[in-house]
């Protein structure tokens, strides 16, 4: 069936340094999505990409969607403590209602 | 602030008992979601209602009973559940392009 990958599973940064994760998947995508759920929390709907090489920016955040629309990443610049949390890539494949979610990389920031 | 809203936000329950998930948005959405997640992995989804209609089941046991009463309102009734199904379940509405907006979830608890 239909994965979508993610990488790292964990990352654990000093504030200040970046972090990146990476979302693969087995087939095309109509859309890819990003979410944020901080510890406790719920996720919460941070962008969506729609076309091919797309590349969006929300303060020190930039979003990627690839080419081939089946790869996308999120980097986050100089990371604060504020941005801990496990983020989760999430794909749509055309007419569908389901979203097929990466298995999330959780964030931990050293002050 | 989320706008799904869930209720109630902790239950404990044996299994023989007999309780509601209820979830309500108000954002003139279509589709309502709902969706297990166990710690430190991502949302499974469980049931897809598009217009008042089931759309998607995900083969949950008969044990979780989906209901939507109208667009706006979305009900999950657990009878006679397992140890295993302790979980926090998350409603969620259907945005453009497939974006999901998140409740805050129900933290269940089965003895």
């Amino acid at each position: 069936g239909q994965q979508v990958m993610q990488i790292p599973q964990y990352q654990h940064v000093q504030e200040g340094e970046d972090f990146t994760t990476y979302c693969n998947s087995s087939t095309t995508l109509s859309n890819i999505q990003w979410y944020k759920q901080r510890p406790g929390g719920h996720p919460v709907f941070l962008i969506q990409l729609v076309k091919s090489g797309e590349v969006k920016k929300q303060k020190r955040l930039t979003f990627q969607f690839g080419e081939a629309k089946k790869n996308s990443s999120l980097h986050i610049t100089a990371t604060q403590t504020t941005d801990v949390g496990t983020y989760f890539c999430a794909g749509l494949t055309d007419s569908s209602y389901k979203l097929i979610f990466g298995s999330g990389t959780r964030l931990l920031v050293r002050p | 602030d989320t706008e799904v809203t869930q209720t109630p936000k902790h239950l404990v329950m044996g299994m023989t008992n007999k309780k509601s998930l209820k979830c309500e948005q108000h954002m003139g959405h279509r589709a309502m979601y709902w969706y297990k997640q166990k710690a430190k992995k991502p949302p499974e989804l469980m049931f897809v209602y598009s217009y008042e209609k089931l759309s998607i089941n995900e083969s949950v046991p008969s044990r979780f009973s989906p209901e939507c009463p109208n667009s706006s309102l979305l009900n999950l009734h657990l009878h006679a559940l397992q140890p295993e199904d302790s979980a926090l379940y998350l409603c969620a509405s259907r945005g453009y392009g497939g974006s999901q907006y998140f409740g805050a979830g129900t933290r269940l608890s089965v003895l």
